[in-house]
């Protein structure tokens, strides 16, 4: 069954502490992307990777990093910088030019 | 620049018809797509048009204008479930989607 698998659902923090989120698909798309969504607001570009081994900063990119050293993976680090991290983060793929993504499930951040 | 402009909230009543509108303001444009998520969960591909015209999947269908730069989602048959936020998406080649700030659907008995 092919997807995206985000993990974990649910993570809880303590701020100052820097925490990875998993993203992991089997689709055999080129590109990754990861969104934040805030409470009743739309999506806003982290970071994406069209490529392995590349990646490019998205609309908000402070406080933020990534890796893309596997096709299949894009894990996102929420650094302590990150002023606000508290949200609802989305892992998404598609195939190289073209116009329809498919979302993991997303990781629901709280940092206390 | 490149941004989209949707409605942010629709109400319509169960069994109904209704459409929701994007405009959009895209330099290279390729086609515009759409997204539906229900509340607590991650958006789910519905559709996308690279053409004008109308696209029928099921209940849904979308609709571009490229000389307008308009398009809609139009929902037939409104059940209780498609209650949920709708984002129109345009695309522009080898750059991400840009996403329109969602149109929340509250469909009513």
């Amino acid at each position: 069954d092919g997807g995206i698998t985000q993990s974990p659902k649910y993570l809880f923090r303590k701020e100052g502490q820097n925490v990875t989120l998993s993203c992991e698909q089997n689709l055999n798309h080129d590109a990754m992307y990861w969104y934040r969504q805030d409470p009743g607001q739309g999506l806003r570009l982290i970071y994406y990777s069209q490529i392995v081994n590349d990646f490019q900063k998205g609309d908000i990119a402070e406080g933020y990093s990534v890796s893309r050293e596997k096709k299949e993976s894009f894990p996102l680090t929420v650094t302590s910088a990150q002023k606000n991290p508290t949200a609802f983060y989305l892992c998404a793929s598609s195939n190289r030019g073209a116009g329809e993504q498919y979302f993991g499930p997303g990781t629901r951040l709280t940092v206390t | 620049g490149q941004s989209l402009e949707q409605p942010s909230e629709v109400t319509a009543v169960e069994g109904a018809i209704v459409q929701i509108n994007c405009t959009y303001q895209t330099s290279g444009f390729y086609g515009l797509s759409w997204y539906q998520q229900h509340d607590g969960g991650a958006p789910t591909f519905l559709s996308y048009n690279a053409l004008d015209g109308l696209e029928e999947t099921g209940r849904f269908s979308s609709f571009l204008s490229r000389s307008d730069s308009y398009g809609y989602l139009l929902l037939q048959e409104l059940q209780m479930k498609d209650s949920a936020s709708y984002f129109c998406a345009s695309y522009s080649g080898n750059t991400p989607l840009v996403f329109g700030k969602g149109t929340r659907l509250s469909v009513i008995a």
